[in-house]
Parts: structure tokens; C-alpha cells; sequence
């Protein structure tokens, strides 16, 4: 089975712009989650998906948004780029849900906003 | 609310001596822990997951987690530590039920000396 892909793998943006990332959990897979890792403070978790529906959304400013398709591929979206944004977002697939299951990471979105 | 705390950003060992990494949780009720791993440049990998069926948990590249409910702990071993091993592990919680979300700690860097 393939694994969770991200694309693309890396992305300079500037303040102000937007940027829309895209993740692929592995097949068979209902349950995309979002996380953004910085040095300073680790994962912080952004949102979880399920079947299309935003189930668990994390302390993060609404210029952070995503969705979630048919397939179960998700896109996240930020809105109005700020420096504090730059930071290794990882997407994160599971069979049913996070709750006490193990969940497969992608390799991340590098994003650097100058 | 739950959290996790993981004690010591940076721990070094020397090839071959033991590793412990710490990590301390806090929940009210009975939790899901997790350890991963995360090498340069890769999203994380679960290492192993406590999820109440024993106390003492083996999990993959030799590591081990025991869970010990009255000291809130769950602190990863291995006997021998080898060089392959340096990475970043992350201890996380959560609960049983799709809907729970996971918390991360902030991470420990192992580094292993020839």
C-alpha cells in the first residue's frame, strides 16, 4: 500500500498571500488529520476529517481552514500568510479515527513565509 | 484536559548504553499512549501504543514503554542504544472513540555518540 503523500513537498510564500496544501492518506483510510511542528512548540493540532466532516479542530485562527473530499483527500488552506506560519505542516492518515488508533504520517509540507 | 510532558528536549547516550526518554501524562480518565519517532526530513512513525491490554508494551527497533498509572508515566527504553537511533520521539495521548484528538508532546532529540 502507498503511503501518505503531500504535495508539494516545499513552498516559499510571502506575508499576505494564501497557500492550499494537499494530502493523500493511504487507501482505505476515513481520517485525515493536521498538524503544524515547529521548534518551539512542537505539534500543535490543527484539524481531523472524517467522511467529509470536520470532527476535532484545534486553537488556531480561522485563516486556517481545510476540507476534505469524497476520496479522502484533504487540502489545507491559509489565508493571509504571517511570518509566525512558517513551519513543517504533517498530515496524518487513520483507518476510523485517531482516538486509540495509530495514525500514519506524511512526510510534511515544508512551508517558509518571508 | 489532557497533556503530555516530556522531560529533557535533548538527551545524548552513548552507542550501546541505555536509553530512556520520559514522558508523563495527565487525563482524568484512562488514557491511549503512544511513542513516535521521527528521523531528519520524515513525518513520524508509531514506535508502539498502550491501549490497556498490558502495562509493559514492546514495540519496533527494540524499544519498550511501561505504563504506571500511579506515577502518570510512560517512559520509552531500550537496553542498548544504537547508532541508527538518533532521531526525535514524541510521546502522545488520547482517548478511546474516533472523535478523541491526540496531543503531542514537544518532543526529545536522542543523540547517539560512537
Amino acid at each position: 500500500k502507498a503511503g501518505v503523500t503531500q504535495t508539494p513537498r516545499y513552498l516559499i510564500k510571502t506575508r499576505g498571500q494564501q497557500v492550499t496544501l494537499s494530502c493523500s492518506p493511504i487507501s482505505g483510510h476515513r481520517s485525515v488529520s493536521w498538524y503544524q511542528q515547529t521548534p518551539g512548540q512542537g505539534l500543535q493540532f490543527l484539524f481531523e476529517y472524517f467522511s467529509e466532516t470536520q470532527r476535532n479542530k484545534g486553537n488556531f485562527p480561522g485563516r486556517f481552514s481545510g476540507r476534505q473530499f469524497s476520496n479522502s483527500r484533504s487540502e489545507m488552506n491559509v489565508s493571509t500568510l504571517e511570518l509566525g506560519d512558517s513551519a513543517l505542516y504533517l498530515c496524518a492518515s487513520s483507518l476510523e479515527g485517531t482516538g486509540g488508533n495509530e495514525q500514519f504520517f506524511g512526510p510534511g509540507t515544508r512551508l517558509t513565509v518571508l | 484536559a489532557q497533556s503530555v510532558t516530556q522531560l529533557g528536549s535533548h538527551v545524548s547516550v552513548s552507542e550501546g548504553a541505555l536509553v530512556l526518554l520520559r514522558c508523563n501524562y495527565s487525563s482524568s480518565v484512562p488514557p491511549y499512549l503512544f511513542w513516535y519517532v521521527q528521523y531528519p526530513n520524515q513525518g513520524l512513525q508509531l514506535l508502539l501504543k498502550y491501549t490497556s491490554a498490558a502495562t509493559l508494551v514492546k514495540g519496533i527497533n527494540g524499544f519498550e514503554a511501561e505504563f504506571k498509572k500511579s506515577e502518570t508515566s510512560f517512559h520509552l527504553t531500550k537496553p542498548s542504544a544504537h547508532m541508527s537511533d538518533a532521531a526525535e520521539y514524541f510521546c502522545a495521548v488520547s482517548f478511546s472513540g474516533g472523535y478523541q484528538k491526540v496531543t503531542f508532546g514537544t518532543g526529545t532529540k536522542l543523540q547517539v555518540i560512537p
